[in-house]
């Protein structure tokens, strides 16, 4: 398996415009976790979701955020509009929700710079 | 409500000597927990967990973590530390208990040094 595969890795914007990442989990798996890694805050956890529903979205920031998953393979984080201050590595991750006991685990990671 | 505490944000360490890296935890049950590595621009990368049995767990790169439920700790451990080891360590727990919640908590992070 691939593992988890997300895109871009690096993204450049300027405040103001729509930012969308991209993540597709390990396949099988039923859970999708958004997660935001910043050097301030350290790693939050944004949102999550179970069989492509969202069960707990408290981390996300404010209304600017949004996040889907139309089916079990994809999910998409959009910020918009962005602003400088969510300028961050965001890390989306997978679970197999099969055992509470699973390895929860981690795509590379998306770079984003917002000038 | 569950929680993660690595009460140390930076640990230093001479290259071949043993290292710890502390993590204390709080869950209302019984806990999974796992500890991850990130290298430098990249993921966190899982290193090993504990689920049950045996309380010493081994794990990549020669690493181990003790459970020890008394103390709620689950400290990693490496017998001789490399210079490649030098990165940032998380620790996370997951509660048996808590059956709603299927996110890990993730402790602050600790930031390995090991100097040549």
């Amino acid at each position: 398996d691939a593992g988890v595969i997300q895109s871009p890795r690096h993204e450049v914007t300027e405040m103001g415009q729509e930012v969308t990442l991209r993540c597709k989990p390990i396949s099988g798996h039923n859970s999708l976790f958004w997660y935001r890694q910043t050097m301030m805050r350290g790693l939050e956890l944004l949102i999550y979701f179970n069989n492509n529903v969202p069960i707990d979205d408290s981390g996300m920031p404010e209304d600017r955020f949004s996040a889907k998953m139309p089916n079990a393979s994809f999910s998409t984080l959009k910020i918009q509009p962005s602003e400088p201050r969510d300028s961050a590595v965001y890390f989306c991750a997978s679970f197999s929700g099969q055992a509470w006991g699973e390895t929860q685990y981690f795509g590379p990671g998306t770079r984003l710079l917002v000038l | 409500a569950q929680s993660v505490a690595q009460p140390e944000d930076q640990v230093n360490v001479a290259e071949g000597n043993p290292l710890t890296v502390k993590c204390t935890y709080s869950v209302s049950g019984n806990p999974y927990l796992f500890w991850y590595v990130q290298y430098p621009n990249r993921g966190l990368q899982f290193l090993l967990k504990y689920i049950t049995g045996d309380n010493l767990v081994k794990g990549s790169y020669g690493f181990e973590a003790e459970f020890n439920k008394s103390q709620t700790s689950f400290h990693l451990k490496k017998p001789s530390a490399l210079v490649s080891d030098s990165a940032l360590y998380f620790c996370a727990v997951r509660d048996r208990m808590d059956t709603g919640r299927r996110a890990l908590t993730f402790g602050s992070g600790t930031r390995l040094q090991v100097q040549p």
